[in-house]
This record gives C-alpha cells, structure tokens and sequence, in this order.
C-alpha cells in the first residue's frame, strides 16, 4: 500500500520551481506531505483530503486528484531552505485510518544558490 | 507547543542488554506512534497507541515492547535485539487517530546502534 512518489531526486537553483508526485494504485483518503531535512525529524507542511481540494502555504502548494489517485506539491519560486527529502503518507480509506500511514519512498531535493 | 521530545538522542547498546527509549507530548495529542527510520528510507510504522491502548501492532518482533503509561508519555522497551535493529527511531502524536486524519507531530528520535 506504499504510495509512489516521483521523481527519486530534484535538482535546483534558488528560485526555480519543483512539482513531487505521490500516487497509489488503491482509492487514497488522504495525503499527507513531510519534509526532512538531514539528521532531522520529518516536518508536516499539510494534509489533503479526498475530494479534489488543493492547499496553499506561502511558495509551498499541494493538490488531491480523486480520479487519477494522486497527490501534487508544488514548490514555487525555490529557497535554499527548501532542501530536503519530501515524503508523501498516504491513508487509504476513512475506517481503517487509525492512524496508519503509509510512506512513500522519498523524494531528495536539493537547492543550489 | 507542538513539540515531542524523545531521550535518549544516541544509544548504543549490546544485543542482551535491555533499554528503553522515552517519548512525550504536552499537547493533549490522544495517539502517538512509534516508527523505524533506515538511512535513505522512509519511516516505517511500528505501533500505534490510540488513548492509551495499544491500536496497531505491525507484526514488530516481541524484542521491541511498546508502553504508554499516560497520555503524555509512550516508551519502547528493548531487549535482545540484532544488528539490523541499527535505525533512527522516532516518535509522533496526532490529536486522534481515529477515523479524522491528523497532523503528526514527529519527535528528532533516537539514533539506535546495536553492536
């Protein structure tokens, strides 16, 4: 039940912007999107929920498609502080959550000045 | 306060001694999580405790033992165990884990070397 995300890495320089895919082969619930930075504890950034909505924070967006079974975020105007390896978590269906969230594999990107 | 906080940061330890690694949440969270954490990979949940009982158990070996004494605290008590232990070990909270998904709230972990 691993949710796929793409691409594995991002390269970018400061300013430029990045679009991570999270997908699953099952009907998803919701997403939920982390950053991890190095030696760190992953950070939530937000949560979406089935139902198309899309979610916006400062340069830092995420959108649900209901229909293709995928989730979006969308890094804008890229900072330095944006480096990091993102995660998508994945819930599959509205019982079953308690909580248990399924990872993706990890996308590691990397902001050059 | 979002913060959790674990204990001990770095912990090395030999496979029959016995430890423990210490979570706490003060923000009225009702769940809290353990997770494994292998370099390059993504976290892998462990258990899940949902108002202090034990919800989710995914088929973790018996040498790692889950404890929620009180809604702030969760530990996970460690014995005999194996190299491939070796991992970051991290701790969460949500407000429920209920049938609502939550935000959870991710402690910095503990660095755990099994030699």
């Amino acid at each position: 039940q691993q949710p796929v995300q793409s691409p594995q890495a991002v390269i970018l320089r400061e300013g430029e912007d990045a679009v991570i895919n999270c997908s699953s082969s099952k009907a998803l619930y919701s997403v939920h999107w982390y950053r991890q930075k190095h030696g760190e504890a992953p950070v939530f950034l937000m949560i979406l929920l089935k139902g198309g909505e899309q979610k916006g924070h400062e340069k830092i967006s995420a959108s649900f498609n209901e229909k293709k079974q995928q989730s979006s975020l969308y890094l804008t105007a890229s900072q330095l502080s944006y480096s990091g390896t993102y995660f998508c978590g994945a819930t599959a269906d509205r019982g079953s959550t308690l909580g248990r969230l399924y990872f993706g594999r990890g996308t590691q990107l990397t902001v050059w000045p | 306060d979002t913060e959790v906080t674990q204990t001990p940061k770095h912990l090395v330890m030999g496979m029959t001694n016995k430890k423990s690694l210490k979570c706490e949440q003060h923000m009225g969270h009702r769940a809290m999580y353990w997770y494994k954490q292998k370099a390059k990979k993504p976290p892998e949940l462990m258990f899940v405790y949902s108002y202090e009982k034990l919800s989710i158990n995914e088929s973790v070996p018996s040498r790692f033992s889950p404890e929620c004494p009180n809604s702030s605290l969760l530990n996970l008590h460690l014995h005999a165990l194996q190299p491939e232990d070796s991992a970051l070990y991290l701790c969460a909270s949500s407000q429920d884990a209920g049938g609502t998904p939550y935000e959870q709230y991710f402690g910095p972990g503990t660095r755990l070397t099994v030699t």
